[in-house]
C-alpha cells in the first residue's frame, strides 16, 4: 500500500548548522508531497509543499524537492535556528489515495545555541 | 480567523468508560477529518466528512468508535467503552474541499490517557 518514510529522529544540529531530513514514499499515481511541522504545544501546521515531479516547494527557508526517479522528498534547511525545533512530518496525498493525507512517522529536530 | 478548535485537550479516563472530543472546524470549511496519533507515529486517518456526509470511515472501529458532524459543522468523535490501547492524541483538521493538493488546516488535538 501506500506509505511515506522518513529517517529516525531525534535529529540534534548545533544553530547555523545545515539541515537534511530523508523522506521516500511508496504511492500509485502522482501524489501531491507535504512538509508539515509541529512546535512544541501546538497543532501540524503546513511547511511546504510539491504537486509535481520535479517542483520545489520553499517556505520559511527550508526547501524540499519532488524527485519521481528516486521517490524521495528531502527537506532541506542551509542555517537552523534555535526557533527551527519541532516534529516534521513527510505526508502524500493524491487521487489514488482518495485525497487521504497518509503521513510517515515523523521526524524530531533539536536546534541547540 | 479562528482556527480549528478542539476539546478537551487533556483527558484520563480508566478503561471501559465513555470518552467523547469535540472539534469546531474553520469557518466555511466543508471537509473535516479526525485522526488518531499515536505516540512517535504520523496520524492516521479514523474518518473523513465531506459537509455531513461520512465519506470515508474505513479506519475508524466502529465497535466501540462512533462520530458525527450535525449540520454539516460541528463534530463529536466517541468511543465507548475505552481500551488501553485508545492511548493517543486524537486530531481534527479541516479543509476547504476533498482536494489532492489542499491544504489541511489541524488543531492542537486532545491528548486521551486510558488507564
Amino acid at each position: 500500500g501506500d506509505s511515506v518514510t522518513q529517517m529516525e529522529g531525534p535529529v540534534t544540529l548545533s544553530e547555523e548548522a545545515f539541515l537534511t531530513i530523508n523522506c521516500t514514499y511508496t504511492a500509485t499515481g502522482y501524489p501531491s508531497l507535504f512538509w508539515y511541522v509541529q512546535y512544541p504545544g501546538e497543532g501540524l501546521q503546513l511547511l511546504l509543499k510539491a504537486t509535481k515531479a520535479d517542483d520545489k516547494g520553499s517556505n520559511k527557508g527550508f526547501e524540499a524537492t519532488y524527485r519521481k526517479e528516486t521517490t524521495s522528498f528531502h527537506l532541506e534547511k542551509g542555517s537552523v535556528q534555535v526557533s527551527d525545533s519541532a516534529v516534521y512530518f513527510c505526508a502524500l496525498s493524491g487521487y489514488n489515495q482518495g485525497g487521504k493525507l497518509i503521513f510517515g512517522q515523523g521526524t524530531e529536530l533539536s536546534v541547540k545555541p | 480567523e479562528a482556527g480549528v478548535v478542539q476539546s478537551p485537550r487533556y483527558k484520563i479516563i480508566e478503561k471501559k468508560q465513555p470518552v467523547a472530543f469535540w472539534c469546531n472546524p474553520i469557518s466555511g470549511h466543508n471537509t473535516l477529518y479526525w485522526y488518531r496519533q499515536n505516540l512517535g507515529q504520523g496520524p492516521e486517518l479514523l474518518i473523513r466528512y465531506e459537509n455531513e456526509e461520512a465519506v470515508d470511515d474505513s479506519q475508524l472501529p466502529k465497535d466501540r468508535f462512533s462520530a458525527e458532524r450535525l449540520k454539516g459543522v460541528d463534530s463529536t468523535l466517541k468511543i465507548q467503552p475505552a481500551e488501553l490501547g485508545d492511548s493517543a492524541v486524537y486530531l481534527c483538521a479541516s479543509s476547504l474541499a476533498r482536494t489532492a493538493t489542499g491544504e489541511l488546516f489541524f488543531g492542537e488535538g486532545s491528548r486521551l490517557t486510558v488507564l
